[in-house]
């Protein structure tokens, strides 16, 4: 059981290219969700999605897109990365089978935009 | 607004010390909520969670935690501290916004003395 798996784990990016981010889960949860964590300030939730099909803004959405087009993928595009993006980026998966969120963490993408 | 504190950013113990690492929310409701660990170069792994009932709680690796609502507090805390202890700790609480997403705490690192 793999869990929550994220590609690449590290990636350097020059200012104004873009990419994406891929997060896969094999618990069949509902809900994902993406996170980046900056030193001092926790984790602030980027987009999230109750289902496939269905996605929605969190926090700090701007400069990053979501799609949710299976149930298993939630990849995260960054459409021209800029240096504020430079953060650890992380996916999280969750399943509404006990009415709360209990949410199963990847490992994490570091991004570094220069 | 909702929020999550943890006071402090670096706690050191010795090992075989006991440890409390604090947290304190604002929350209106009745709040759910959570203490993750990162190891470093790793995701959040959940160590424990409260969503009702005793406010005493037990979770993996020997820790627990308290609620106090009238303090607005959920203390993270073990008895004996081992070296593999050694990581950044969050508190995070549950809100009914956005999916159900986490607001996480900034952290506290946790070094361990030998």
């Amino acid at each position: 059981n793999a869990g929550v798996t994220q590609t690449p784990k590290f990636q350097v990016l020059k200012t104004g290219q873009s990419m994406t981010l891929q997060c896969a889960q094999d618990m069949n949860h509902e809900y994902m969700s993406w996170y980046r964590q900056d030193p001092g300030m926790g984790l602030r939730l980027i987009h999230y999605s109750v289902g496939a099909g269905i996605t929605d803004q969190g926090e700090v959405p701007n400069g990053y897109n979501v799609s949710r087009s299976t149930t298993e993928d939630f990849p995260l595009r960054l459409l021209s990365a800029a240096p504020s993006q430079t953060s650890v980026y992380f996916c999280a998966s969750s399943s509404y089978s006990t009415g709360h969120t209990e949410a199963f963490f990847g490992q994490g993408t570091r991004l570094t935009v220069v | 607004a909702q929020s999550v504190t943890q006071p402090d950013i670096h706690i050191t113990v010795s090992e075989g010390a006991s440890l409390e690492l604090r947290c304190n929310y604002s929350y209106g409701a009745t709040p759910y909520l959570f203490w993750y660990v990162q190891s470093p170069g790793q995701g959040l792994q959940l160590l424990l969670k409260y969503f009702s009932g005793d406010t005493l709680v037990q979770g993996i690796k020997g820790f627990e935690a308290e609620f106090k609502r009238s303090q607005s507090s959920f203390n993270l805390r073990k008895p004996s501290v081992h070296w593999s202890d050694a990581a950044e700790y969050f508190c995070a609480v549950e809100l009914m916004e956005y999916g159900n997403k986490l607001v996480f705490g900034a952290g506290t690192i946790l070094r361990v003395k030998s």
